[in-house]
């Protein structure tokens, strides 16, 4: 059973729209949900992150949303900019990182001219 | 400027040989992470290193063994290898699990 599920699989936007990514999750011990993002053939590289005293957290364009009650939270990318097409992990850790993270499956986002 | 490494790049071996695949690190970090990536599985956890000498299984750690004697250093060993360990496998370092750039593992 997948822990942690993200959708769409896909998605595909022009430069200046918003994308939004969703994630929701089974555990709730998960106390740490980072969002890393993966360009082809490169290794992934944490892009934000939130724990669940917050709601939401902001940096530049990227915002996450957070619904503890509901186990969701969702990716914004605001202004999204071709240089934003990559694949978007959601993953999600308990214990303060002492279990690794556990992450979806990804949403593949596509950001055309 | 914070790295982690990965040896080596690429890997060819045939089914039954032994692995070695290397993780180095400069921040030093006491937590480490192996994970490998396969595509329609995303990536899954296979090991943890809290510290040297302190290694706890992850989600998929069957088929590999680990070796921490140095802080800087993470080794993952697969012991006569098989088909279905072709993947893509990361190390990660610290708390906010800084990637290596990963190694390409074909079995054949």
């Amino acid at each position: 059973q997948q822990q942690v599920r993200q959708s769409p699989q896909s998605l595909t936007v022009w430069e200046g729209e918003t994308a939004i990514l969703n994630c929701s999750y089974e555990d709730s011990t998960f106390d740490y949900f980072p969002w890393y993002w993966q360009f082809p053939r490169e290794s992934p590289a944490l892009l934000i992150a939130i724990r669940p005293v917050s709601n939401k957290k902001e940096d530049g364009r990227f915002t996450i949303f957070f619904n503890k009650r509901e186990k969701k939270l969702s990716l914004h990318i605001t202004d999204s900019q071709p240089g934003d097409s990559a694949t978007y992990f959601c993953a999600a850790s308990a214990d303060n990182y002492a279990q690794g993270l556990t992450f979806g499956l990804g949403t593949r986002v596509s950001v055309f001219p | 400027d914070m790295k982690v490494t990965q040896m080596p790049r690429y890997l060819i071996k045939r089914m039954g040989e032994n692995v070695l695949l290397e993780c180095g690190q400069d921040m030093s970090h006491e937590t480490m992470y192996w994970y490998r990536q396969d595509p329609g599985l995303g990536l899954q956890l296979i090991y943890i290193s809290y510290d040297v000498d302190s290694n706890s299984e992850g989600d998929i750690p069957k088929g590999y063994r680990v070796s921490r004697k140095k802080r800087e250093h993470f080794s993952l060993i697969l012991d006569s290898a098989k088909t279905n360990q072709t993947s893509v496998y990361f190390c990660a370092s610290g708390s906010k699990q800084f990637f290596g750039p990963g190694t390409r593992l074909t079995v054949l």
